[in-house]
């Protein structure tokens, strides 16, 4: 099976940058897309083919891929982005996989 | 607006049999694949099953295979799950989502507000 690992938390001050990291193996050959889930809410796709933002989402979203890490970066963080987030790929041979989830505090 | 909404869960002893479904709106619905995610309580994301436009290419994850069956009703912009043989780690949040494909690659959005299945003595 095909793993994707993410911190389980990252904390970081309104203003600042924070980075939640998916590690997989050789994950830059494949699409990462991510998802924002606020507490007691479904989830929301925040990114998708590594770097594409749906309408809606701020450019404070970004998103890159390469390698066996792909990264979601939140600039100029605000309280509102406290949330869960996920990545997840798909791939002909694991079908739809997501990551294990990353806690994101705003301090 | 796009609108999912899931419907059919509750509360099933192990080994019990649920329905759940998913009545879609403000989109073509038969245009488009559609999964089922759940969320296990304090857990992460697992995508459970999906189902193409026509209804023709079925996928389920290895947990649920034999004991699933993901159907759709394109007459009545509705998606169905059924889930069979329950057991206690089955107890989630199921979530249904449009089922997004480009390339080679797929993705969920939206997303529906999602239905709890707890499977309990």
């Amino acid at each position: 099976s095909y793993v994707l690992t993410q911190p389980p938390s990252v904390s970081v001050a309104p203003g600042k940058t924070a980075r939640i990291t998916c590690g997989g193996n050789n994950i830059g050959s494949k699409s990462v897309h991510w998802y924002q889930q606020r507490p007691g809410q479904a989830p929301v796709l925040v990114i998708y083919y590594d770097s594409d933002r749906p309408s809606g989402i701020p450019e404070r979203f970004s998103g890159s891929n390469s390698g066996n890490t792909a990264t979601l970066t939140i600039s100029r963080v605000e309280a509102g982005d406290e949330a869960d987030y996920y990545c997840q790929v798909w791939d002909s041979s694991i079908d739809r996989v997501f990551g294990t989830g990353t806690k994101v505090t705003v301090l | 607006e796009v609108q999912l909404l899931e419907s059919g869960g509750g509360l099933v002893q192990p080994g019990g049999s649920l329905r759940l479904s998913c009545a879609a709106s403000d989109f073509t619905f038969s245009s488009y694949a559609m999964s089922w995610v759940r969320q296990a309580p304090g857990k992460g994301l697992e995508w459970v099953s999906a189902i193409s436009g026509t209804g023709g290419n079925i996928y389920y994850a290895d947990s649920v295979k034999g004991r699933f069956t993901i159907s759709r009703d394109n007459s009545k912009n509705t998606l169905y799950l059924q889930l069979n043989s329950l057991r206690a780690e089955d107890t989630a949040v199921y979530y249904c989502a449009i089922d997004k494909a480009a390339g080679a690659s797929n993705w969920f959005d939206p997303w529906g507000q999602g239905t709890l299945v707890t499977v309990s003595s």
